[in-house]
């Protein structure tokens, strides 16, 4: 168990509908990261919060948007679902506090498991 | 972008031989990063090596940032190495992934 819990486990959905997927991080640890892994396009880093603020960007579709709350937890929206955003979610987390992305051991999540029907 | 290539895309192991999983990449990188996934799913993050080498018990890593390759290491292969294994660098505050090596270790 890494300490690292995300809800849902499951989630199906239909095409255009919106869901939120939550990430609660290991306690003390500061950043959060959310990562999207699919049989096309392989694993693929989203977007990164540290203490609250962007961190970093990677692959992020303009129909996501994530954001991580005072409480430290964060939340991967998702709009306008399409058959292609069928995928596992993962979110991660790092202490966050030695600077520079990508520098953490990242400690991750069981996943979301998101299917676009 | 970045091009990220692991090799072999496939390798099967006797529970017990060595082996090596090398990672090239196609431009300059901040860092480098190996993870595990299990067979059933679990990431792991193995090794932060931007360059030079590291070691953890059986698994150890190479980065030669000037040829732009990493190599991964594991010695006296077990079972429970068997799962995919992903090098990803990361540049301008974006990490970008490999395709990834399966790794099936047997009995």
């Amino acid at each position: 168990d890494s300490g690292v819990t995300q809800t849902p486990k499951h989630l199906i959905t239909a095409t255009g509908q919106r869901v939120t997927l939550r990430c609660s991080p290991r306690s003390g640890d500061l950043s959060v990261y959310w990562y999207q892994q699919s049989l096309d396009q392989g694993l693929q880093f989203l977007i990164q919060y540290y203490n609250g603020e962007e961190r970093a960007k990677g692959n992020i579709l303009e129909r996501f948007s994530a954001q991580q709350f005072p409480d430290l937890h964060s939340e991967l929206n998702l709009s306008s679902l399409e058959l292609g955003d069928s995928a596992l979610y993962f979110c991660a987390s790092s202490v966050g506090a030695s600077g520079g992305f990508g520098r953490d051991e990242q400690f991750f999540g069981p996943g979301t498991r998101l299917t676009v029907l | 972008g970045i091009q990220v290539e692991q090799s072999p895309p496939d390798l099967i192991l006797q529970e017990g031989a060595n082996s090596t999983l090398r990672c090239n990449f196609s431009d300059s990188v901040n860092n480098l990063q190996w993870f595990h996934q299990n067979p059933w799913g679990q990431l792991i993050n193995l090794f932060y090596i931007p360059s030079g080498t590291k070691q953890n018990g059986r698994l150890s890593a190479t980065t030669v940032a000037t040829e732009r390759y990493s190599l991964l290491y594991i010695s006296s292969s077990q079972t429970t190495d068997s799962g995919v294994y992903f090098c990803a660098v990361v540049i301008n505050n974006d990490m970008r992934f490999g395709a990834g090596t399966r790794l099936t270790v047997k009995p």
